[in-house]
């Protein structure tokens, strides 16, 4: 399986602060039909996860422009802006290209 | 407006059987896979495997195959996951998500379903 590796596994951050999440893989998710299949959701306390980012870099209907993914190969990263405290809680990313599917560890942002 | 409403917690010995569903609305059922996935306590994500009622076609993460059964009803659009004898190690919640075959990834997601397991 394709092991997915995030860091850092915990990202304590200021309000209004840029935070910064990289997902590496020992494959490179470029899939043979050309696109790059890797995922960002976010899973806040309580609740199911939700997606933010697909295909590398693009956002999901709703969700604020101050995320944004970025990366190819093996090597890929969740940027946010600026904090807000509603940013709070757990993030993975997912590699879509390999069977089977695999799953970050989860980086848990928390708002110092 | 998708949505996926999954069934309610349970509590099981071990060695019990169960099924745990999710009713999917918003769109054709048909035309997406359904996929589980596991949230075991203090752990990451693992996706489990995935169901497709159009194609009656399922799909499992070696890591789980023969542990679990997913199937799907179209009749009343909602996939189940069964275990037909359960171990404390099934104690998690389980996600259901429709799976985006474009994008690779799971875009709508159910609110989860906790299954306890304890003697």
């Amino acid at each position: 399986d394709v092991v997915v590796t995030q860091s850092p596994l915990s990202l304590p951050v200021t309000l209004g602060q840029p935070a910064s999440i990289s997902c590496r893989c020992d494959e490179s998710l470029l899939h043979s039909d050309g696109n790059t299949y890797l995922s960002w959701f976010q899973q806040r306390p309580g609740q199911s996860p939700r997606r933010l980012i697909y295909r590398v870099s693009n956002r999901d209907s709703g969700v604020p422009d101050r995320f944004s993914g970025s990366g190819s190969g093996t090597d890929f990263t969740l940027k946010i802006s600026r904090v807000e405290a509603e940013d709070a809680g757990v993030y993975y990313c997912m590699q879509g290209a390999h069977w089977p599917w695999t799953f970050g560890q989860g980086t848990k942002v928390e708002i110092k | 407006e998708v949505q996926l409403v999954q069934s309610g917690a349970e509590v099981r010995k071990p060695g019990e059987s169960l099924r745990i569903s999710c009713q999917t609305s918003g769109y054709t059922f048909t035309t997406y896979w359904i996929g589980w996935v596991r949230h075991m306590p203090g752990k990451g994500l693992e996706w489990m495997g995935l169901v497709h009622a159009g194609f009656s076609a399922t799909k499992y993460n070696p890591s789980f195959e023969g542990q679990v059964t997913i199937s799907a009803d179209e009749s009343i659009s909602t996939a189940y996951l069964q275990w037909r004898r359960l171990k404390a190690s099934d104690t998690a919640i389980y996600y259901c998500a429709r799976h985006d075959n474009s994008d690779q990834s799971f875009d709508f997601w159910g609110q989860g379903t906790l299954v306890t397991v304890t003697s």
